[in-house]
């Protein structure tokens, strides 16, 4: 059973698109997040979401959105791409202080 | 701050050589600091947590608070411990975001 799936894996589009990253997990866990590992292997913190309290890293820009329909759930959207997003986005889940499980990646390629 | 330093990009080490992954940190307050391992083109995985001591694949890793370090380390390096390696803290309250170093990237030569 895979703990924290993302979907898709692979995903290349045009510049200028709107582009959906979803992402479920089933662990029970309260708390999800967002990381963005860029072409250099740095991750970094793009949002966290927890029991309906978005938390946002101010570097983000606002195209970026993401959507929790429930506690499992926490997808990514993104409008008008830019060569700049292509980058491997990571889902993660965590509960209390025992760190965070992630997804396998979506590796988003902007052309 | 939050902050994690990982001093090494590339680390390169013989078969059956000692390995050392250097992490230092930043934390105004008591820090959970992880390991977390990232093979080629994986997601990332737990390695280790200080909180629970454990070794896990014969990596330890002790937290020292006086130096602010928790380095990684593991008395006989395999192949197939070639990967990138991340140190990230969160604060002990409980779900906050990790904060990673830069990563280390482990080159086990045979």
């Amino acid at each position: 059973d895979t703990a924290v799936s993302q979907t898709p894996k692979y995903l290349v589009t045009q510049m200028g698109n709107d582009k959906s990253i979803k992402c479920e997990q089933n662990l029970g866990h309260d708390t999800m997040y967002w990381y963005k590992q860029d072409s250099k292997k740095f991750l970094k913190i793009m949002f966290s979401y927890n029991n309906k309290e978005l938390i946002i890293n101010e570097t983000v820009p606002n195209r970026f959105s993401p959507k929790s329909p429930d506690k499992a759930h926490l997808n990514l959207h993104i409008n008008s791409l830019e060569l700049g997003d292509s980058a491997v986005y990571f889902c993660a889940s965590s509960h209390g202080t025992g760190g965070a499980f992630f997804g396998q990646g979506t590796r988003l390629t902007v052309v | 701050a939050q902050r994690v330093t990982q001093p090494e990009k590339l680390l390169s080490v013989f078969k059956g050589a000692p390995v050392e992954l250097k992490c230092n940190y930043s934390y105004s307050g008591s820090p959970e600091l992880f390991w977390y391992v990232q093979y080629s083109r994986q997601r990332l995985q737990l390695l280790l947590r200080h909180i629970s001591r454990e070794s896990i694949k014969g990596f330890t890793a002790d937290l020292n608070k006086g130096e602010t370090s928790f380095h990684l380390k593991k008395p006989f390096a395999q192949e197939e411990d070639s990967a990138m390696y991340y140190c990230a803290l969160s604060g002990s309250s409980g779900n906050t975001p990790l904060v990673f170093g830069k990563g280390t990237r482990l080159s086990v030569i045979a």
